[in-house]
């Protein structure tokens, strides 16, 4: 079955920590992998898109990582800041030649003055 | 470039009753999808439309339909509410031809059924 699983389901840091999310997936035939930022209420914002080969990508203080032999992916936020609260959300889509878009249930990070 | 716009940001229905809500996709894009979001969950996907077309459909019953016009603009249509159909409805626009990797979401509707 495909899916898409998000550790932890919520997590509270101090405002300048690092945080690292993780997303695991049982997903075939895997097409890339997406993170997305969700502020409460919003449309979700990309951050990072990595196919097959990148096994990591950087958007200013978020960087991804991908590990395709283990199916595992992190988001790695650094010197965290109040305006990264929000939900962050893995999203898988399979190389079926059609659309195959598998979304997990996200992480609600929460930062704390 | 207004990037992916919806409309009404938010409404309010009660049971039984049918609504229509509106995706107009980024600039250049000719794929719209569509998800539901109840609170505290990922989206989930309800269906794709290209080339006027359904394309892809998640699991969700035929209450929910969908339409794409020639200037690739969409509309979701649910009818006969249900109190379970109050979520976040999101619409996502890409382009077919640069193999739909990234998808643009717009900033929502809110529904709720009474």
């Amino acid at each position: 079955k495909n899916q898409v699983e998000q550790s932890p389901q919520s997590l509270i840091i101090l405002e300048g920590k690092n945080c690292t999310l993780q997303c695991n997936y049982t997903v075939s035939p895997f097409s890339n992998l997406r993170w997305y930022k969700q502020d409460t209420g919003r449309g979700p914002v990309s951050l990072t898109i990595m196919t097959f080969s990148e096994n990591t990508k950087s958007n200013g203080r978020y960087t991804a990582t991908l590990d395709a032999d283990t199916k595992q992916s992190s988001l790695h936020i650094t010197a965290s800041q109040l305006s990264d609260s929000a939900s962050y959300i893995c999203v898988v889509s399979l190389n079926t030649g059609g659309f195959k878009t598998i979304f997990g249930a996200g992480t609600r990070l929460f930062v704390k003055a | 470039d207004a990037g992916v716009t919806q409309s009404p940001t938010h409404l309010i229905k009660t049971r039984g009753q049918q609504v229509t809500l509106r995706c107009s996709p980024k600039s250049g894009h000719d794929t719209v999808s569509w998800y539901q979001q109840a609170l505290g969950q990922g989206p989930q996907f309800i269906f794709q439309y290209y080339e006027e077309e359904e394309r892809q459909r998640g699991n969700f019953p035929d209450r929910f339909s969908g339409h794409q016009f020639p200037n690739y603009s969409s509309e979701l249509n649910v009818n006969a509410l249900l109190l379970g159909d109050s979520a976040l409805y999101l619409c996502a626009s890409s382009f077919r031809g640069g193999g739909g990797i990234e998808q643009f979401f717009g900033p929502g509707t809110r529904l709720t059924v009474l």
